[in-house]
């Protein structure tokens, strides 16, 4: 069955940057485009970043463009979304997902908390 | 940017009785439209693609229709695990492929 399963999430200080991990298993992770989307506490989804299969188009939201770098690796089935100049805005749950258009499988999600 | 508005903000239905959850889209979006459920804690689950596919594995009382701008999600006769905070999504013209802000569906 298809796995998303999510790391590197923690607490770290405006400005700091932290590098987001997610494991693929039970499809051929090298066949699909990835994404990542993340949810404020409390509040609701906001696509955040996703790549094509062989990771040549890349695509961002504004909120994080020039401060997050989406990347994969298909020999390691491994999705990783690097987060540098952070700021509190960006305490969210990430969640790693399987989809081009529509997510049709998501991880548990990590928790990223900015503050000082 | 598509702005994507769902309406009613929570939503008080009975067990057994129909809900109906609305969508609007800023601008068409075809039909290029997904329903997500979300329970506490968990991870947001796929229902419907295309405006109106349900996706693999769930149950026919859950409906969607709907083109261009204004799209709704039906669930026939509500079960008690259907009580969830349900989003929309476009897919249209993307990125960005941005999120309605949520329904919340409570028990009446």
């Amino acid at each position: 069955q298809v796995q998303l399963v999510e790391s590197g999430g923690g607490l770290v200080k405006p400005g700091g940057s932290l590098r987001l991990s997610c494991a693929a298993s039970g499809f051929t992770f090298s066949d699909y485009y990835m994404s990542w989307i993340r949810q404020a506490p409390g509040k609701g989804l906001e696509w955040v970043s996703n790549i094509r299969s062989s990771g040549s188009t890349i695509y961002y939201a504004d909120s994080v463009k020039g401060r997050f770098t989406i990347s994969r690796d298909n020999a390691k089935n491994s999705l990783y979304l690097q987060m540098n100049s952070l700021r509190a805005e960006d305490t969210a749950v990430y969640y790693c997902a399987r989809g081009k258009y529509y997510i049709d499988y998501w991880g548990q999600g990590t928790l990223v908390t900015v503050s000082s | 940017e598509i702005v994507m508005t769902q309406s009613p903000a929570t939503l008080s239905v009975s067990p057994g009785e129909r809900a109906t959850l609305s969508c609007r889209a800023s601008q068409s979006v075809s039909s290029n439209l997904a329903w997500y459920q979300q329970k506490p804690g968990q991870a947001p689950r796929l229902l419907i693609y295309g405006a109106s596919t349900r996706a693999t594995g769930i149950p026919a009382r859950f409906s969607g229709s709907g083109s261009g701008t204004e799209f709704t999600l039906t669930i026939s006769s509500l079960q008690s695990e259907d009580f969830a905070v349900y989003y929309c999504q476009h897919y249209n013209n993307w990125p960005p492929e941005t999120f309605g802000q949520g329904t919340k569906l409570e028990i009446k």
